[in-house]
């Protein structure tokens, strides 16, 4: 089955930008969903599709797709943003769903 | 508002069993996929099964594959999960969610419950 690699963390200053990535071949062919978890929370979809937010999820939140590569970008970045997103899709080789192994996002 | 409650969660010993509910309210149960996903502790997501929205068709990780059965009972909007053979790895917390066809054959998780929380421990 095919796997998605994340980067396990990633800092950003308060109000700056950041991209969080996600590479795998399934990406090639389906896009990534995003979830952001805090911690002692259920996971929370924040991005899917091309580039779609599900209602309430600030605009400050966008996705983008090259090849392999699916990325969520948070331009603006507030310190209620810390927390783990991890990236999701189908798996290409079986009918599964794979996740990222999830990147730690800390805001300074 | 979409709902997705989760019960039946515990302790168990290595080799037993233990059956997960997740009780859905507030959209059509029946024309919706859904998942169960877990997350041992301080590890991340791992996807465990899918059932579609008529119960025809079911899909299981390599990890968990039989020794889970997913089912669903659209009458009452309640998805389950029997959980057979349990091993120590098996501990996690067990997310319910609702899986949406995106366009072409992307999906999302729309929808999860808070979780209920699987030991396995002798």
């Amino acid at each position: 089955s095919s796997e998605l690699t994340q980067d396990p963390a990633v800092s950003v200053a308060l109000g700056q930008t950041v991209k969080i990535t996600c590479q795998g071949d399934s990406l090639r062919t389906y896009y990534a969903s995003w979830y952001q978890q805090r911690p002692g929370q259920a996971p929370l979809l924040v991005i899917y599709g091309k580039n779609n937010r599900p209602s309430g999820i600030p605009d400050r939140f966008s996705g983008s797709n090259s090849g392999n590569t699916a990325s969520l970008t948070i331009t603006g970045a507030q310190a209620n943003d810390e927390g783990d997103y991890y990236c999701n899709s189908r798996d290409t080789s079986a009918n599964h769903w794979v996740f990222g192994g999830g990147t730690k996002l800390t805001v300074l | 508002e979409v709902q997705l409650l989760e019960s039946g969660g515990g302790l168990v010993q290595p080799g037993g069993s233990l059956r997960l509910s997740c009780a859905a309210s507030g959209f059509t149960f029946n024309t919706y996929a859904m998942s169960w996903v877990r997350q041992a502790p301080g590890k991340g997501l791992e996807w465990v099964s899918t059932i579609s929205g008529s119960g025809g068709d079911i899909y299981y990780a390599d990890s968990v594959r039989g020794r889970l059965t997913i089912s669903r009972d659209n009458s009452k909007n309640t998805l389950f999960v029997q959980m057979n053979s349990l091993r120590v790895e098996d501990t996690a917390v067990y997310y319910c969610a609702k899986l949406t066809r995106v366009f072409g054959d992307s999906w999302k998780f729309d929808s999860w419950g808070q979780g209920t929380r699987v030991t396995v421990s002798s």
